[in-house]
């Protein structure tokens, strides 16, 4: 089945101690994205990436890392995670950007820093 | 600031009425316009999208008005059911369409 995994859905933790939400893609996709849901303000995009080794700044990329190693995988890393960055998060992967095609998004990780 | 402005932001409508939702935006670099729907613990998933091109585009109930003049562009759900009921988010890409940027979201609400 074609589809955008990530692990784990729910994850509560203490400030400052890191942790990386893994995000994987079954469709060859080469572009992957991860945004962040707050009430009140939609979705805000956090990093993207392009392709293999090629990634770049969304909106609110402040207190967040990204890889893309392979072109599967696009791992959200937070080095040291504070309450404010208690929220939901999407990863999510397209075919082509350039074509405009459909992005297709996870099924959400619900953060809570304590 | 947002970017696309996207109201309401909560709507009850009658099962089998029009649901709309407006959205404006004022970066004119935007080139392709997306609405989302989304369903209480699932993600985000494309319902319909519109380049500016084109003032109008209809998929079965599903229909976005585009005024580019007026940088505004909305949604109707024709025929509205209980089944809609749903949070929407319209969205705008950027060119080159590596950024997209949502709005605040609709929660919409379809009576019986």
């Amino acid at each position: 089945e074609a589809q955008v995994t990530q692990n784990p859905r729910y994850l509560i933790t203490v400030t400052g101690k890191k942790l990386t939400v893994t995000c994987s893609q079954n469709m060859n996709h080469e572009y992957m994205s991860w945004y962040r849901q707050d009430p009140g303000l939609g979705l805000r995009q956090i990093y993207y990436s392009m392709n293999v080794e090629v990634t770049d700044k969304g909106d609110v990329p402040e207190g967040y890392k990204v890889s893309r190693k392979e072109k599967r995988n696009f791992p959200l890393i937070l080095e040291s995670p504070s309450p404010n960055q208690t929220s939901l998060y999407f990863c999510a992967s397209s075919f082509s950007r350039v074509e405009r095609d459909e992005q297709f998004f996870g099924p959400g990780t619900r953060l809570t820093v304590l | 600031q947002q970017q696309v402005k996207q109201s309401p932001q909560s709507l009850i409508v009658q099962k089998g009425g029009i649901s709309i939702i407006n959205c404006a935006y004022e970066n004119t670099a935007f080139d392709y316009f997306p609405w989302y729907q989304q369903f209480p613990g699932k993600g985000p998933a494309l319902l319909i999208a519109i380049r500016p091109d084109v003032s109008e585009k209809k998929e079965g109930r599903f229909t976005i008005s585009f005024n580019k003049s007026a940088k505004q562009f909305s949604l109707h759900i024709m025929d509205s059911q209980p089944g809609d009921s749903a949070t929407y988010f319209c969205a705008a890409l950027d060119t080159g369409g590596f950024k997209t940027i949502f709005g605040a979201g609709t929660r919409l609400f379809v009576k019986a």
